[in-house]
């Protein structure tokens, strides 16, 4: 099973709203991804974590929260977000162990922000 | 940093035709390199891998790539493109010192009739 599971997969929010976005795997993986992908243009990475523990923040602005409560669950919490926040989400998940990083995607959250 | 560039934004071929889809990778160290593919409103499939065990990597769907170290070249191929073949297709390299995927910025196949 390579399934990474996302909910919801649309979400409309206002920009007051706070909202999560919600990212599960059952595949034993330790290291999991928020990217953020725009229209018609390759995913773009937010943040890592490996362990449970953030390990890499791509400079994100702070209306956006991720947390790793375990090692099958990723959230990312959104906050007075910006109409330019509309984007499909992405999630992804890969084994720690070896060098590859072989990434498995979830089909993502569609968010518009109104 | 590690990089990868794909030549073409769109390619347009024919049912039964070959498709090829190229990809460049820019690395001092051999790389990791992957290809994705992405359906409309959907996310990401991975299509195949090269980690270096195998310079012909063949995929799921009959998809298969050639990686070639004098050309730095991981370009993708079929011999016979589908109708449900047509996607959004991205070329990654994994940076294994920060266990990000950089992508590529996409090629978008259309396959007519």
């Amino acid at each position: 099973d390579t399934e990474v599971t996302q909910t919801p997969k649309h979400l409309v929010m206002g920009m007051t709203n706070k909202k999560s976005l919600k990212c599960e795997q059952h595949m034993g993986h330790r290291a999991m991804y928020w990217y953020k992908q725009k229209a018609k243009k390759p995913p773009e990475l937010m943040f890592v974590y490996s362990y449970e523990k953030l390990s890499i923040n791509e400079s994100v602005p702070s209306r956006f929260s991720p947390e790793c409560p375990n090692s099958s669950l990723l959230n990312l919490h959104l906050h007075a977000l910006q109409p330019e926040d509309s984007a499909l989400y992405l999630c992804a998940s890969s084994p720690l162990a070896g060098e590859e990083n072989i990434q498995y995607f979830g089909a993502g959250t569609r968010l518009s922000v109104l | 940093a590690q990089s990868v560039t794909q030549l073409g934004s769109h390619v347009s071929v024919s049912e039964g035709a070959l498709v090829l889809l190229r990809c460049n990778y820019s690395s001092s160290v051999p790389p990791y390199l992957f290809w994705y593919v992405q359906y409309p409103n959907q996310g990401l499939q991975l299509l195949l891998k090269y980690t270096s065990a195998a310079t012909l990597v063949k995929g799921i769907n009959g998809f298969e790539a050639e990686f070639k170290k004098s050309e730095t070249s991981f370009h993708l191929t079929k011999p016979s493109a589908h109708m449900s073949d047509a996607a959004e297709y991205f070329c990654a390299v994994s940076d294994t010192g920060r266990r990000a995927l950089t992508f590529g910025s996409g090629t978008r196949l259309q396959v007519q009739p």
